[in-house]
């Protein structure tokens, strides 16, 4: 079954406990985008990549680091998580066309 | 710049009522225009989409037409369920490989018995 798969569902932790969230596709696609989710501001892009080793900044990239070293997979990392980090996550994967985005299913964080 | 404008929600409708939900862009050029739902609990998940001025996008019942006269690309259905119930997203994407895809703010459809 084709699937984008992002791990943990739920998370709770701390300010400054650095954390990694895995987002993994089974589709072979090129493109692999994070977005967060907030009441009111829709969906923000974080970053994306468009192929192995090429990543490039969204909108919203402060605080998040991520890496593409393999296809399949896309972790976003927070290396100093900080309260205005708490949101609604969601990893997206695509053909370089992107004309139909498969996404997971949301990481839902809150610092404390 | 690109952007999206949705209508607010929630929108409450009963079932088997006629659902309108406004989005309208603005945009350089010829952008591809969508419709992502988002169910509860779940991530979203492409409705419909049109690539051209004119084109009607269509899937589950719902329709909108890309309207380039006046920038909009408005989601319709004739008759809602209670299961239709979700968030509605609109979005845009310019044309060409590095074009980036934009969201409106989502619109919120609740659908009572």
């Amino acid at each position: 079954e084709a699937q984008v798969t992002q791990n943990p569902r739920y998370l709770i932790t701390v300010t400054g406990k650095k954390l990694t969230v895995t987002c993994s596709q089974n589709m072979n696609h090129e493109y692999m985008s994070w977005y967060r989710q907030d009441p009111g501001l829709g969906l923000r892009q974080i970053y994306y990549s468009m192929n192995v080793e090429v990543t490039d900044k969204g909108d919203v990239p402060e605080g998040y680091k991520v890496s593409r070293k393999e296809k399949r997979n896309f972790p976003l990392i927070l290396e100093s998580p900080s309260p205005n980090q708490t949101s609604l996550y969601f990893c997206a994967s695509s053909t370089v066309a992107r004309e139909k985005l498969f996404f997971g299913s949301g990481t839902q964080l809150s610092v404390l | 710049g690109n952007s999206v404008t949705q209508m607010e929600g929630p929108v409450t409708l009963s079932e088997e009522a006629f659902l309108t939900i406004n989005c309208t862009y603005t945009a350089t050029g010829y952008p591809s225009l969508f419709w992502y739902v988002q169910y509860p609990g779940e991530g979203l998940q492409l409705l419909l989409k049109a690539t051209k001025a004119d084109d009607k996008g269509s899937n589950k019942g719902f329709e909108a037409t890309y309207r380039k006269e006046t920038t909009s690309f408005h989601l319709e259905k004739g008759s809602v369920q209670v299961s239709d119930s979700a968030v509605y997203f609109c979005a845009l994407r310019k044309a060409g490989n590095t074009g980036k895809l934009i969201f409106g703010q989502g619109t919120t459809l609740q659908v009572k018995p």
